[in-house]
């Protein structure tokens, strides 16, 4: 069964960089698949950040792509996510999610963890 | 950026009745559509692929059709644990963009 774990810091000062990780236990991300992120703001709904494969290999949302870096750490089997620049617009449940089989679907999920843009 | 809009934004619907939820796409999407599942508090889950695949351990009451620009999913026969929000999501052109989301309630 795989399962990924998302991790980091709960409150992020404005103009600082929100950096979280995804940790996959029950799949090697070595093996294959696109792995990527998604948040949702309270109360509103869902948005794909980007997805970044074993190789490196990354597709970024246009309107956050001048923010967003992926990286990926096949020994640790992990996955990253730094947005930089963050404004009370980025405050959201951010999830860890695996692209179905050549599709940018979501076929698993993190529980996700909230992070709050606040000074 | 293909919008995707769903109806009714609420619908209220009595346990073991079916209910009928509609998803519209901006522009054609062809099947590249998935339906999910989210409950208070959870991740969502992801519930039909390809417009009318059944992922993995969903029950077959959960059904999608539709192709284009037009999708509905249905639910025969509600169940209990079935009351949560439902969202589309169209994955023809990156990078894939979901609707704003059905809330199935208790009648």
């Amino acid at each position: 069964q795989v399962q990924l774990q998302e991790s980091g810091p709960g409150l992020v000062k404005p103009s600082e960089t929100l950096s979280l990780t995804c940790a996959v236990s029950g799949y090697s991300i070595s093996s294959g698949y696109y792995w990527g992120w998604i948040r949702q703001p309270p109360g509103k709904g869902l948005e794909w950040i980007g997805s970044i494969y074993q190789s490196g290999s990354t597709y970024y949302n246009p309107s956050l792509k001048s923010r967003v870096t992926m990286s990926v750490d096949t020994s640790k089997n992990q996955f990253s996510l730094k947005l930089t620049s963050v404004t009370a617009a980025d405050t959201a449940v951010y999830y860890c999610a695996r692209r179905g089989s050549g599709y940018n679907y979501a076929d698993y999920w993190g529980q996700g963890t909230l992070v709050t843009v606040s000074s | 950026e293909v919008v995707m809009t769903q109806s009714p934004a609420t619908l209220s619907v009595s346990p073991g009745e079916g209910a009928t939820l509609s998803c519209r796409a901006s522009q054609s999407v062809s099947s590249n559509l998935a339906w999910y599942q989210q409950k208070p508090g959870q991740a969502p889950r992801l519930l039909i692929y390809a417009a009318s695949t059944r992922a993995t351990g969903v029950p077959a009451r959960f059904s999608g059709s539709g192709s284009g620009t037009e999708f509905t999913l249905t639910i025969s026969s509600l169940q209990s644990e079935d009351f949560a929000v439902y969202y589309c999501q169209q994955y023809n052109n990156w990078p894939g963009t979901f609707g704003q989301g059905t809330r199935l309630e208790i009648k």
